[in-house]
């Protein structure tokens, strides 16, 4: 099975600041993967799609980039809403791996 | 609204069996794969198994192969997962969700775009 290795596990930020979160494939994926983001007590939400491809109504302030093995997901001003723990998920091949989530926090 | 809801979580013993039920709404279900994904309490996100359409395909993570079966009713927009020889282990919420496929920039990709609520299963004596 793929390995998706997330970092970094959690961070914290100031509202406003520019928050990336990076994910690593232990093998090519080219750019099957998707970034989720999973609200306390809540169920996950498709944020990203594609790698770069940004899914309808999610705010344009999120963004992805990567192909390959190393991926990004970017939030150009983190908002108080934001809080949530972000996970990547390759649909490259089966079975299907999830990164082990960065959680974010604001300080 | 487009929406699928899980059910069937509960209390069971190590080695006991359970099904859980996911009903969909709102979309064509027999046009879509539809995917089952775990989270056990505190910990990370699990996929667990996926299906085809018409139910003849899926796939499973190793941890639960042959003990698992996903398989779906098309006539009552119904997916399920029969349970098998649970483990502590198992112990998690199980959610439901969507398979998408998109197409973007010459390419396919599988999406999952509606998740149900989740429900929990939780295997101890």
């Amino acid at each position: 099975a793929i390995q998706m290795t997330q970092s970094p596990s959690s961070l914290s930020a100031s509202v406003g600041d520019r928050v990336t979160i990076t994910c690593r494939a232990s093998q090519g994926i080219r750019s099957d993967l998707g970034w989720y983001q999973q609200k306390p007590g809540k169920a996950p939400k498709l944020l990203i799609y594609a790698a770069s491809n940004l899914q309808s109504g999610v705010p344009s302030r999120f963004s992805g980039s990567g192909s390959g093995t190393d991926f990004t997901l970017t939030i150009s001003s983190l908002q108080p809403e934001d809080i949530a723990t972000y996970y990547c998920l390759q649909d490259y091949s089966y079975p299907r791996t999830f990164g082990q989530g960065t959680k974010v926090e604001i300080k | 609204e487009v929406e699928v809801v899980e059910s069937g979580g509960g209390l069971v013993q190590p080695g006991g069996s359970l099904t859980l039920s996911c009903a969909a709404s709102g979309f064509i279900f027999r046009s879509y794969w539809m995917t089952w994904v775990r989270q056990a309490p505190g910990k990370g996100l699990e996929w667990v198994a996926n299906i085809k359409v018409d139910g003849s395909e899926a796939n499973y993570v190793d941890s639960v192969k042959g003990r698992f079966t996903i398989f779906r009713d098309n006539a009552k927009n119904s997916l399920y997962l029969q349970m098998n020889s649970l483990r502590a282990e198992d112990t998690a919420v199980y959610y439901c969700a969507r398979d998408s496929t998109v197409f973007e920039s010459f390419a396919y990709y599988d999406v999952l775009d509606i998740w149900g609520q989740g429900t929990m299963v939780t295997v101890s004596s």
